[in-house]
């Protein structure tokens, strides 16, 4: 069974622009969920979807948003980027969104110069 | 609101020292508690986990057991190995009228043979 997979691995952007991140779930999994993760504040929630419901969304401002689409494949969008975005942007599925395990994808990498 | 707070890394052990990684939590409602781990190069998975008060979560040697009256899933095993060194994460997830996970900082942890 494939994993979590996230894409692009790698991404460059500049100051203003916007960007979009994909992520498949595991087959089967119908909730995703969405995390930054920088080197001085650790591992922050973004949003949780659910059947293409947003369940919970953390304190990020509204330039972040994502969706849920019915294949429970998820992509989250970060407009007007600012500097202080360059993160690791990680995906997480479960089965059913309830307090079961979460599985990691290996993230995206984005830098914004 | 909701966080895990763990205790600041890096810690370094030798091989075959004992390991205790602190984690207290502060959650509206009656979260899980859990513990994820990075190890270099690889993507976040869960280590173990606990459901309700007094339980203890195991897995490969590590156990922490979910103390309600102080707030706390603190991390131990008995005898660490070079293997091991990785980051560890403690988490809550906690349903407030949808989940989230919630991520203490991290703890990297060095074991030198």
């Amino acid at each position: 069974k494939a994993g979590v997979t996230q894409t692009p691995r790698y991404l460059i952007k500049t100051r203003g622009q916007q960007v979009t991140l994909s992520c498949s779930p595991i087959s089967g999994h119908r909730s995703v969920s969405w995390y930054q993760q920088t080197p001085g504040q650790g591992l922050q929630f973004l949003f949780e979807y659910f059947s293409e419901t947003q369940r919970n969304k953390g304190n990020f401002p509204g330039r972040f948003s994502g969706r849920q689409f019915s294949n429970s494949r998820s992509e989250m969008n970060v407009s007007t980027l600012e500097l202080g975005d360059s993160a690791l942007y990680l995906c997480a599925s479960n089965l059913q969104g309830g307090d079961e395990k979460l599985f990691f994808g290996s993230g995206t990498q984005l830098s914004v110069l | 609101g909701d966080s895990v707070t763990q205790m600041e890394g890096p810690v370094t052990l030798s091989e075959e020292a004992f390991l205790t990684i602190n984690c207290t939590y502060t959650a509206t409602g009656y979260p899980s508690l859990f513990w994820y781990v990075q190890y270099p190069g690889e993507g976040l998975q869960l280590l173990l986990k606990a459901t309700k008060a007094d339980d203890k979560g195991s897995n490969k040697g590590f156990e922490a057991t979910y103390r309600k009256e102080t707030t706390s899933f603190h991390l131990e095993k008995g005898s660490v190995q070079v293997s091991d060194s990785a980051v560890y994460f403690c988490a809550l997830r906690v349903n407030t009228g949808g989940f989230k996970t919630i991520f203490g900082a991290g703890t990297r942890l060095f074991v030198k043979a």
